[in-house]
Order: structure tokens, then sequence, then C-alpha cells
């Protein structure tokens, strides 16, 4: 099975920063890696598909890269509604995983 | 709109059993993959269990593989989950999404299972 690890687990910051935050899998996924956000009581929602690619409606301070096995979500300038959650997750094989999870606090 | 709708939720207790559905509107139901993903009070996403568009084939994680069940009826739009022998573990929201190519881009906004022992 392909484990996916996030990291930071947890990372405080502030409106305008600029955030990273990096997945690395067990074993090579190619770009077969997807982001997404989820805010307390509320169902995730995709930002970032196949490592690279911007989900339509996402703002474009948002973007991913990485291939194989290490991947990076950047948040170019931090907006009061990206504080949240964010998970990576591989699509590379079943069992499909996700990583354990970024909480992005408010500094 | 595209939409879902989780239904099915509710509390059981260790040993018991239950239903989830998923009921589908604004896309072509048959064409696309689905999925059910579950969090854990406090915790990170969990996949639980994926199929195709046609039903033939079904994918499962190995915490629930033998106890759960995916199936759809593509003629009620509609995706399930048949849970047996609930273990306090398997409590969770329980979430189905969408799958287009190898992501899964729209979800529903869940259902609540509690297992009590």
């Amino acid at each position: 099975d392909i484990q996916m690890t996030q990291s930071p687990s947890s990372l405080s910051a502030s409106v305008g920063d600029r955030v990273t935050i990096t997945c690395r899998a067990s074993q090579s996924i190619n770009t077969y890696l997807n982001w997404y956000q989820q805010k307390p009581g509320k169902a995730p929602n995709l930002l970032i598909y196949t490592a690279s690619s911007l989900e339509s409606g996402v703002p474009s301070r948002f973007s991913g890269s990485g291939s194989g096995t290490d991947f990076t979500l950047i948040i170019s300038s931090l907006q009061p509604e990206d504080f949240a959650t964010y998970y990576c997750q591989q699509s590379y094989a079943t069992p499909y995983s996700f990583g354990q999870g970024t909480k992005l606090e408010i500094k | 709109e595209v939409q879902l709708l989780e239904s099915g939720g509710g509390s059981v207790q260790s040993g018991g059993s239950l239903r989830l559905s998923c009921a589908a509107s604004g896309f072509t139901f048959s064409s696309y993959a689905m999925t059910w993903v579950r969090q854990a009070p406090g915790k990170g996403l969990e996949w639980v269990s994926a199929i195709t568009s046609s039903g033939s084939s079904t994918y499962y994680a190995y915490s629930v593989e033998g106890r759960f069940t995916i199936s759809r009826d593509n003629s009620k739009n509609t995706l399930y989950l048949q849970m047996i022998s609930l273990r306090a573990e398997d409590t969770a929201i329980y979430y189905c999404a969408k799958i287009w190519m190898s992501y899964m881009d729209v979800w529903g906004k869940g259902a609540t299972v509690t297992v009590s022992s």
C-alpha cells in the first residue's frame, strides 16, 4: 500500500504570508496526487488535481507541483478564508490514501 | 447543479448493520466512478471504497473489506454502501464523492454513523 506523509501537521501563519505544505509518497505515484481543503463541519473541496492542475473556481494563489514521490502545495498570499485543513491524496492505485492533514491556523 | 446527498446514517450497536445511500443529480451518474470516504471524529480522511461507472468492479480499504459492500443503481442515480458487523472504529462521517479521471471532484455533505459498544 502507498503511504502518504504530509508536513507539517500544523502551521501558524498570518494573512499575506506565503505557505508551503509538502506531501511525500512511499513509492512513486507519477503525478497522481490531489490536494483538498476542508473547513470545520464541511466536506472536503478539491483544490489541485494531478499534482499541478488548478480546479475550476479555485483562486490562482493556490498552486501545486511535484512528481514521483515529492509534492508541494503553495499558497502565495494567505487570505482569511484559507485557514483550514489541507489533505493530499494519491490516486495512483487502490487503496487510495490520504495524508494525515495539515491544519493551517491564524498566527 | 451537480449535487450528491447522503442518507441512511444513524446510531447502531456494535455488530449491527446500516445502509448508506447517496443520491446524485445534475450529471450523468452512469458515466462516473464513485467512492466513499470517511472521517472519524477529530481525525483525518480515510478512503473506504470505490466502484466503476458500470458497477462491474469494486475496491475496498482493508479495514472494511468483507464487511462493507459498495453498489450502485444507475437507473436510480444512487450509490450505496451496505455496512455489516459494524465496530466502534467505524464511527465517522461518511462522504460520497464523484470521481472524474483520477480525482474526487464533487462531494456530498456527509452522513453520520455512530456505532456504540
